[in-house]
């Protein structure tokens, strides 16, 4: 299995503030790599698939990039309906792995 | 509006039968390959199962359900399912159904989850 691992596992930001995730995978895949928010009791959201295409409706605040191994999602400013959690994911081979998520939390 | 929504958690006890549904609308039901995706309590994402838009063509499951859990869907009815035997307490989770994109295979569309409680 393509295991995922992001760093950090939670940060403390203001709003205004720019956020970088990462998301390192076991194995390379060329860019099979999505990224979600999850607020609590709500339904998670796509945010960015293929690694870099932002998904319709998202605000373009948000980025990703990366490719091979290494990925990663850019908040460039921080709102307040940021804070979540973040979650990237694999589609490149099954079981279609998650990372552990990344808690955005106010600081 | 493009919408899914889950029904059918409760409670069951260790060993029991639970059977999900996910009720699709505002899209081609039938021209998507559809997941089930949990979260236990306190815990992140875990992938589920996956089955191709053609029932039968491609069904993929993860290996912690492999062999108790099985996915189908009626196209006709715009519903996907979850039929879960042999139910554990780390079954304890919320399930969402998510749509899938062929680009990308990334899950563009989510439920709002059904709780499902294993305890005795």
């Amino acid at each position: 299995d393509i295991q995922l691992t992001q760093s950090p596992s939670s940060l403390s930001a203001s709003v205004g503030d720019r956020v970088t995730i990462t998301c390192r995978a076991s194995q390379s895949f060329s860019n099979f790599l999505n990224w979600y928010q999850h607020k609590p009791g709500k339904a998670p959201q796509l945010l960015i698939y293929a690694a870099s295409s932002l998904q319709s409706g998202v605000p373009p605040r948000f980025s990703g990039s990366g490719s091979g191994t290494e990925f990663t999602l850019t908040i460039s400013s921080l709102q307040p309906e940021d804070f979540a959690t973040y979650y990237c994911q694999q589609s490149y081979r099954t079981p279609r792995t998650f990372g552990q998520g990344t808690k955005v939390e106010i600081k | 509006e493009v919408q899914l929504v889950e029904s059918g958690g409760g409670l069951v006890q260790p060993g029991g039968s639970l059977r999900l549904s996910c009720a699709a609308s505002g899209f081609s039901f039938s021209s998507y390959g559809m997941n089930w995706v949990r979260q236990a309590p306190g815990k992140g994402l875990e992938w589920v199962s996956y089955i191709s838009s053609s029932s039968s063509s491609t069904i993929y499951y993860a290996d912690s359900v492999k062999g108790r859990f099985t996915v189908s869907r009626d196209n006709a009815k715009n519903s996907l399912f979850l039929q879960m035997n042999s139910l554990r307490a780390e079954d304890t989770a919320v399930y969402y159904c998510a749509r899938d994109v062929t680009v990308a295979h990334a899950f563009d569309i989510w439920g709002q989850g059904t709780m499902v409680t294993v305890s005795s």
